[in-house]
């Protein structure tokens, strides 16, 4: 039972266009939410987190929005670049049974094509 | 800051034989986490430890996978004896407790295994 869902497996965008990534968790428990950024051969990387307090967090060209209410949040970069491409995933945590854990989607590869 | 620090990058073993991954976790930070990434599941978390205790180890898949950690700075993710099923990558990473709620988690940059 995934607490934390990612259905595209994939997505290819072009070069300079909007990439959108989709996440959703089943826990209402969760307050705090992370995307990763993982390079084929390395770890994942930490991109940007936002907590549920907070329905938008921005850094640069990426943004994270969160939809309480509808247990979803979404990743969008813009402009997106070739070295975007990479393997996303969303992460979760919070409440009593997760504190500091976290519990991680299993990840949508993003293509962006020159 | 060295970052975390896993061994080995990569190990091939035959079946039935036993792996010992090891993990340096980031100096000063007192949660450790054991992670196994697949096609199928993606990073699915095998234990989690908090100043060398063991949390929760619900992940870990069978009696087969043991995890210690002696302390602060060392945490070792046994399977023996393994099996082909056991091929994937293995992320250790590490977070701190302290400063404001919602801290990062940061990775190792993996031991990918193979069971032949």
């Amino acid at each position: 039972d995934q607490q934390v869902k990612q259905n595209s497996p994939s997505l290819s965008v072009q070069e300079g266009r909007i990439s959108i990534l989709n996440c959703d968790y089943t826990n209402s428990m969760f307050d705090y939410f992370l995307w990763y950024k993982k390079y084929p051969a390395e770890g994942p990387t930490f991109l940007i987190s936002i907590s549920s307090i907070k329905d938008k967090n921005e850094d640069g060209r990426f943004t994270v929005f969160l939809n309480k209410s509808a247990k979803h949040l979404s990743l969008h970069i813009v402009p997106s670049q070739p070295g975007d491409s990479a393997v996303y995933f969303c992460a979760a945590s919070g409440g009593e049974n997760y504190g500091q854990n976290f519990v991680f989607g299993p990840g949508t590869r993003l293509s962006v094509l020159p | 800051d060295a970052g975390v620090i896993q061994s080995p990058r990569h190990e091939v073993t035959e079946m039935g034989q036993e792996v010992t991954l090891r993990c340096k976790p980031i100096s000063g930070h007192d949660y450790l986490f054991w992670y196994r990434q697949t096609m199928m599941r993606g990073l699915e978390l095998l234990i989690y430890f908090n100043n060398n205790v063991p949390i929760d180890d619900s992940g870990m898949p069978e009696d087969r996978f043991s995890a210690k950690m002696p302390n602060a700075s060392f945490s070792t993710l046994k399977i023996q004896p393994s099996e082909p099923r056991d091929s994937a990558v293995y992320f250790c990473a590490s977070a701190t407790s302290r400063g404001s709620r919602g801290n990062t988690i940061y990775f190792g940059e993996g031991s990918w295994l193979t069971v032949v």
